[in-house]
């Protein structure tokens, strides 16, 4: 079966620093691979997903995710951090069906 | 575009009372989908699924259970809620031709609070 480690579940930026959450993931065969933003009380918003072919993928709100195989890892950056970034992600990957891990709550200090 | 609703958004009920949750879906037609719990601090839960009118997979036994009486309608339901089913409850919709392992897309979600 499929699994997702999220290593850290708190992280705190500065505003207009750089950002990197950390993502493992444990499958047999090349996994699809998302990344998920939540606000708080809000629903999950899809920032990017990797299915094949260019290894770093671009998203939404100005993410990106890079694919490395032989690290089992999609870690998610983005280079400047916003304070409307402060929110909960969660990184997803899918086998026989879609796996989450525990999610990283992000803090930007302005 | 494609649409997912859920309501109602926040709920309060007493111990033993009974539940619906209902999702609706709009623009697209036989998606998959699915029902989430997010406990206070914790990951997500997956409740159950299904993949057609009728069709339901459950994940966790609990006495939680889900219908789907139409292609874009799903609903929760329990007969007598516990403490111990507080939580965020989400719904999801993913695209039937891609598998249940596929991309999802989620509601905004309804807050349960069992006193």
């Amino acid at each position: 079966a499929q699994s997702v480690t999220q290593p850290d579940i708190h992280i705190t930026v500065s505003e207009g620093a750089s950002l990197e959450l950390r993502c493992n993931y444990s499958y047999g065969a090349t996994p699809y691979l998302f990344w998920y933003v939540q606000s708080p009380g809000q629903g999950l918003q899809l920032l990017l997903k990797y299915f094949s072919g260019d290894t770093l993928v671009q998203g939404i709100k100005g993410f990106e995710a890079e694919f490395k195989r032989s690290q089992s890892s999609f870690n998610l950056r983005k280079p400047s951090v916003h304070w409307s970034d402060a929110a909960e992600y969660f990184c997803a990957v899918t086998g026989n069906m879609l796996t989450f891990g525990g999610g990283t709550r992000l803090m930007v200090k302005p | 575009s494609q649409t997912i609703h859920q309501w109602p958004a926040t709920l309060v009920q007493p111990v033993g009372s009974p539940l619906s949750l209902e999702c609706t879906v709009e623009g697209t037609s036989n998606p998959n989908l699915y029902w989430y719990r997010q406990a206070a601090g914790r990951g997500l839960q997956l409740l159950f699924y299904s993949v057609g009118i009728g069709q339901i997979s459950s994940e966790v036994p609990q006495n939680l259970s889900a219908s789907r009486p139409q292609d874009r309608q799903f609903i929760l339901s329990s007969k007598k809620l516990l403490l111990s089913d507080s939580g965020f409850y989400l719904c999801a919709w993913g695209p039937g031709s891609g598998g249940v392992a596929d991309t999802q897309y989620f509601g905004p979600g309804t807050r349960l609070t069992v006193l």
